[in-house]
């Protein structure tokens, strides 16, 4: 089944450092979206990126979508404690139902 | 319409017993899913409802799990004779054609002893 792979498993930043992570697919893939989880907390949508090659602003958030649709990225400039949290890419997995990748998990040193 | 409700918010059962969750998503959205999450991983597909037919309901549930949603309305997730590696937080969220993205309520974590 579809599969996907994301890196870093954990990112520790001091705030106000930009952050990075990146998610991989094997196949092309018709959308990519983003959730955000909190500690203790449930996923949260951010956003889905469908176009090849599409980049997408949410004020400090930047998601980008390859030119292969097979990769994905999301960028945090300037980290704010109110980033803390689990990242997760989710893909189409057939059907309505989505795959999640396994999250990257930001901790932020104030 | 507060988002997607789930009941109730923790269970402790002992090994053996059977336990239902419940699940009240947005009231316009026609799509439901139940997810299983455990500790540092991320949601793992289990079922998906349109209204109330369940269209797809995966391998990593066993003839243990049922889940329903009569009416297209909420929906129940049962696990009977429940074993230790059951534990886990129970996600349901639910999604409309034309919405992106799907909206998860808060879960449901499950302890069993």
């Amino acid at each position: 089944g579809q599969q996907v792979m994301q890196i870093p498993q954990y990112q520790h930043v001091q705030e106000g450092e930009d952050f990075t992570t990146y998610c991989n697919s094997s196949t092309t893939l018709s959308n990519i979206q983003w959730y955000k989880q909190r500690p203790g907390g449930h996923p949260v949508f951010l956003i889905q990126l469908v176009k090849s090659g599409e980049v997408k602003k949410q004020k400090r958030l930047t998601f980008q979508f390859g030119e292969a649709k097979k990769n994905s990225s999301l960028h945090i400039t300037a980290t704010q404690t109110t980033d803390v949290g689990t990242y997760f890419c989710a893909v189409p997995g057939g059907a309505q139902k989505l795959v999640f990748g396994q999250g990257t998990r930001l901790t932020i040193n104030p | 319409d507060t988002g997607v409700s789930q009941d109730p918010r923790h269970k402790i059962t002992k090994r053996g017993q059977n336990v239902t969750f419940r699940c009240d998503p947005i009231s316009e959205h026609n799509r439901l899913y139940w997810y299983r999450q455990t500790l540092g991983q991320g949601p793992e597909f289990l079922t998906y409802f349109q209204n109330e037919a369940q269209l797809e309901k995966s391998r990593l549930l066993s003839d243990r799990f049922s889940a329903e949603r009569p009416k297209g309305s909420f929906s129940t997730l049962e696990i009977q004779r429940t074993e230790q590696g059951d534990s886990a937080m129970y996600l349901c969220a639910s999604s409309s054609t034309g919405v992106n993205g799907y909206t998860f309520g808060s879960g449901t974590r499950l302890t069993v002893v």
